[in-house]
């Protein structure tokens, strides 16, 4: 069974940093693109960024770039994003996925919650 | 970026009808463009691929067609599970964008 879990979720003042880790099984981790998405409360869906095989290629959305880093362990199947100076609007359940061919998102974890308040 | 136009933003259904939800992209994505239906508390569920390709174990009641600018997500004779909310997605290029969402709710 192909399985994300996602964790380091939590509440965060604002300015503050968070690593939010992603731990996958199931399926042959290595060989996949990894992503990260978020939704904001009662929002659509946001493509965050995402990660190729053997951490050759990142991309960002501008929402997050320069403030963000994503990075995998691929010895332990793991996928991570760190986030720098949180904002308010950073407030969302954030999901890994496993990105497929062309695009797609195929298996998704089911999601953690990161409140940025004060 | 690719900006992604969905309509309509929420629709009323019974079962057994049939709906079609719409999305616009503002470039051609050729066919770089995914159906998700995603329930209340819980991750979204890839249905779509390639703007008509069914994932596996999806009901062969959604049906999706499309090419370039303008897509299509029908779902015929509509079930109990299919009331949820439907985002498309295109994955032509970086950064990967979704419409805004359709909620399909009971009558």
């Amino acid at each position: 069974q192909e399985l994300l879990v996602e964790s380091g979720g939590g509440l965060v003042k604002p300015g503050g940093s968070l690593r939010l880790s992603c731990a996958a099984s199931g399926f042959s981790f290595s060989e996949y693109y990894m992503a990260w998405l978020r939704q904001a409360p009662g929002k659509g869906l946001e493509w965050l960024s995402d990660i190729s095989s053997a951490s050759t290629y990142t991309n960002f959305a501008h929402s997050i770039l320069g403030r963000s880093t994503i990075s995998r362990d691929d010895a332990e199947k793991s996928l991570y994003l760190q986030m720098n100076s949180l904002r308010v609007e950073d407030t969302a359940v954030y999901y890994c996925a496993r990105e497929g061919v062309a695009g797609r998102f195929d298996v998704w974890g089911p999601g953690v919650l990161v409140t940025v308040s004060s | 970026d690719i900006q992604m136009t969905q309509s309509p933003f929420s629709l009323s259904a019974s079962v057994g009808d049939t709906v079609t939800i719409s999305c616009r992209t503002s470039q051609s994505v050729s066919n770089y463009l995914n159906w998700y239906q995603q329930k209340p508390g819980k991750a979204p569920n890839l249905l779509i691929s390639a703007a008509s390709s069914l994932q596996s174990g999806v009901p062969s009641r959604f049906i999706g067609s499309g090419s370039g600018t303008d897509f299509s997500l029908t779902i015929s004779s509509l079930q109990p599970e299919d009331f949820a909310t439907y985002y498309c997605q295109q994955s032509f290029n970086v950064p990967f964008t979704f419409g805004g969402g359709t909620k399909i709710e009971i009558k």
